[in-house]
């Protein structure tokens, strides 16, 4: 069954503290792996969608990167705004379902 | 903004009843998901239609159906409706499918009393 975990649940960072998210994931093929972030009450934000290990994207103070087993999103300075909810996802390779598998997500607070 | 409109945006019944989720995917997409989220379970895959089509199932109860129509929007029905069944629910839209990116509604809040 594929899996995904992410960690840590929680992270309290100061503004401009840097940090990293894990991912990590046991799936038969991966597709994709699709990182988002979602706010209180709302829908998740599309953020990055990385497709093979060593690939790397980023965007103003995020970076993702893969490898074969996890993916890390990395925040560089964060601010106050930066707080949400981020959710990693995978989708997997082979047949007709292109459904997503989430994570748990990972709930960041950037004090400032 | 995604450009996947969801309506309505709150809902509020009774145990038994039956409500209907509408979602309007982004211009050109061909594809759409539906996902509930509970503080529990997190993000579930509910069911998803291409272009008419039922593509795949997921966890769906058997209360819960879907469809798309010609128009591509597509339609959430959940009956027999239990406490149990209050969510987020999350309509997502791609153009393909297959390694495409999915851009999710702003969901529609259902709450079971």
């Amino acid at each position: 069954e594929d899996q995904v975990t992410q960690s840590p649940e929680a992270l309290r960072l100061q503004e401009g503290e840097s940090s990293s998210l894990n991912c990590s994931y046991t799936v038969s093929g991966l597709r994709g792996l699709f990182w988002y972030r979602q706010d209180p009450g709302k829908g998740p934000e599309f953020l990055f969608t990385l497709y093979s290990a060593g690939e790397e994207k980023e965007k103003e103070r995020l970076k993702a990167t893969l490898t074969k087993k996890e993916s890390f999103l990395h925040i560089t300075a964060p601010k106050p705004e930066d707080s949400a909810t981020y959710l990693c996802a995978v989708q997997v390779s082979g047949g007709s379902n292109y459904k997503l598998t989430f994570g748990k997500g990972t709930l960041l607070t950037v004090n400032p | 903004d995604s450009g996947v409109t969801q309506t309505p945006k709150h809902l509020i019944t009774a145990t038994g009843q039956r409500v209907t989720l509408r979602c309007s995917p982004r211009s050109g997409d061909l594809s759409v998901y539906w996902y509930q989220q509970s503080l529990d379970q997190g993000l579930q895959f509910l069911i998803q239609y291409y272009n008419g089509e039922e593509r795949a199932k997921g966890n769906i109860l058997e209360r819960f159906s879907a469809q798309q129509f010609p128009d591509l929007h597509s339609e959430l029905n959940l009956s027999s409706l239990e406490l149990g069944d209050s969510a987020l629910y999350f309509c997502a839209s791609s153009y393909g499918g297959l390694g495409d990116t999915q851009y999710f509604g702003p969901g529609t809040r259902l709450t079971v009393l």
